[in-house]
């Protein structure tokens, strides 16, 4: 059965930090592009960052470069993200997700998440 | 940035219904189009992809079309499993990826 589980959420005082981890299994992790998205209590859902296969291209939403890192392990079969300088506006359910691409002509065009962690809930509050 | 804004916010229907969901891009996305269901305290759930492709283990009720700027979800006869919001999602700028911002689903 595939699946991911996350880990690493919590209560953290603004400018402070926290590191998010995503055990997959059940697939081969080091052939998939993988995603951090995440969804502010209430709200809709916002898409945070992705990694390709090997880790080589790393790509975030405007509102976390540079506070925000991600990564992986596919030895470990594990997705991170290390988040910096958080703030009250990243307080959200943290999920990873798969990430399917539909490649044309060796250009990625498609791409959609299947499936999703079961979240983290992140909180930045003093 | 491509936005994707979805029509109705919420939507009330009763079981048995034909409910059509629809989801505009500010430009063009050719078919690159998904759309997950979300229901309360539970991760989304990938439903299409490429705008009309049924995920694998997606009752056939559920029905995707479109391409260009214009798309639609189509549910052919609620089921009360149903009720919940659904998301658009594009990647036409991948890696670049944006959500709509849900349709909410209730029971009438």
């Amino acid at each position: 059965e595939v699946q991911l589980v996350e880990s690493g959420g919590g209560l953290v005082q603004p400018g402070g930090s926290l590191r998010l981890s995503c055990a997959a299994s059940g697939f081969t992790f080091s052939s998939y592009w993988m995603s951090w998205v995440r969804q502010a209590p209430g709200k809709g859902l916002e898409w945070v960052a992705n990694i390709k296969q090997d880790g080589s291209e790393k790509y975030y939403v405007d509102s976390v470069k540079g506070r925000f890192t991600i990564s992986r392990d596919n030895a470990k079969n594990s997705l991170y993200l290390q988040m910096n300088s958080l703030r009250a506006e990243d307080t959200a359910v943290y999920y990873c997700a798969r990430t399917g691409i539909t490649m044309v002509q060796g250009v990625i065009y498609g791409a959609w998440f299947d499936p999703w962690g079961q979240g983290t809930l992140v909180t930045v509050s003093s | 940035d491509i936005q994707m804004t979805q029509s109705p916010s919420s939507v009330s229907a009763s079981v048995g219904d034909r409910v059509t969901i629809t989801c505009r891009a500010s430009q063009g996305i050719s078919s690159w189009l998904a759309w997950y269901q979300q229901k309360p305290g539970k991760a989304p759930k990938l439903l299409i992809y490429a705008a009309s492709s049924l995920q694998s283990g997606v009752p056939s009720r559920f029905s995707g079309s479109g391409s260009g700027t214009d798309f639609t979800l189509t549910i052919s006869s609620l089921q009360p499993e149903d009720f919940a919001t659904y998301y658009c999602q594009q990647a036409n700028s991948f890696p670049l990826i944006t959500f709509g911002q849900g349709t909410r689903l209730e029971i009438k």
